[in-house]
């Protein structure tokens, strides 16, 4: 699996997007880009995927870099729960690859 | 639907005793998977299974086995504990790897202390 790069930690405001980047430039064309959170204590909970397109759902949106060698994961409206570990990670589809590979990923914390 | 379900949530063990940790899920998965996390840390992959009767190593599988007997258990057994098996255990399941849309899904941990 390509390596990915993501900053230790970040600030958002109540209220405002939380957009955090992921380095992922070895990324080959079958790697899919997967985002986890983990809020503390808690098991690392998934939020969204994608290949090459822009993907949205009803926690967030994944911005994927035309050449795919970065992408930004973006939380349009970060409120206190959203405040976790965020994890990128670059998988890929089918193969014998069955694992997912966890770095130390970014921690969000959002301010009141 | 409980989804993913991890016994006990907290336990602690001196150095040398055995017990095992128990994970099941309910949603006809066929990925199963042990991680564990040390504090500050990312998860490591101690075992898989990518089915019944089927187990294989991760990154860090010294100091522990597996079994999967059926779809829905996957037991992580430590047989002698040492401190260095400190961590918190997360089980995981997912659907078979060709399905495009499969997520893990994580069960809440195991805090383990070995004293």
């Amino acid at each position: 699996d390509a390596k990915t790069t993501q900053p230790p930690s970040m600030d958002c405001a109540e209220g405002r997007a939380a957009n955090l980047p992921c380095n992922h430039s070895t990324i080959s064309g079958n790697e899919y880009v997967y985002w986890y959170r983990q809020i503390h204590s808690q098991g690392p909970q998934y939020i969204i995927h994608g290949l090459k397109n822009n993907e949205t759902n009803e926690m967030a949106s994944l911005i994927i870099t035309e050449d795919r060698k970065s992408s930004t994961l973006i939380l349009p409206h970060a409120t206190l729960r959203d405040t976790a570990v965020y994890y990128c990670i670059v998988r890929a589809r089918g193969g014998s690859n069955y694992k997912l590979t966890f770095g130390k990923g970014t921690l969000l914390t959002v301010n009141p | 639907n409980a989804g993913v379900t991890q016994t006990p949530k907290f336990r602690i063990l001196k150095i040398g005793q055995s017990m095992t940790l128990q994970c099941t899920q309910d949603m006809n998965h066929n990925y199963m998977y042990w991680y564990r996390q040390d504090p500050g840390m990312g998860l490591k992959l101690i075992y898989y299974s990518v089915g019944a009767g089927i187990t294989d190593k991760g990154e860090v599988p010294n100091g522990y086995n597996v079994s999967r007997s059926t779809t829905e258990d996957f037991p992580l057994r430590l047989e002698l504990a040492a401190p260095s098996q400190t961590s918190v255990y997360f089980c995981a399941s997912g659907r078979a790897l060709s399905s495009y849309n499969s997520p893990l899904h994580f069960g809440n941990g195991t805090r383990l202390t070995v004293t």
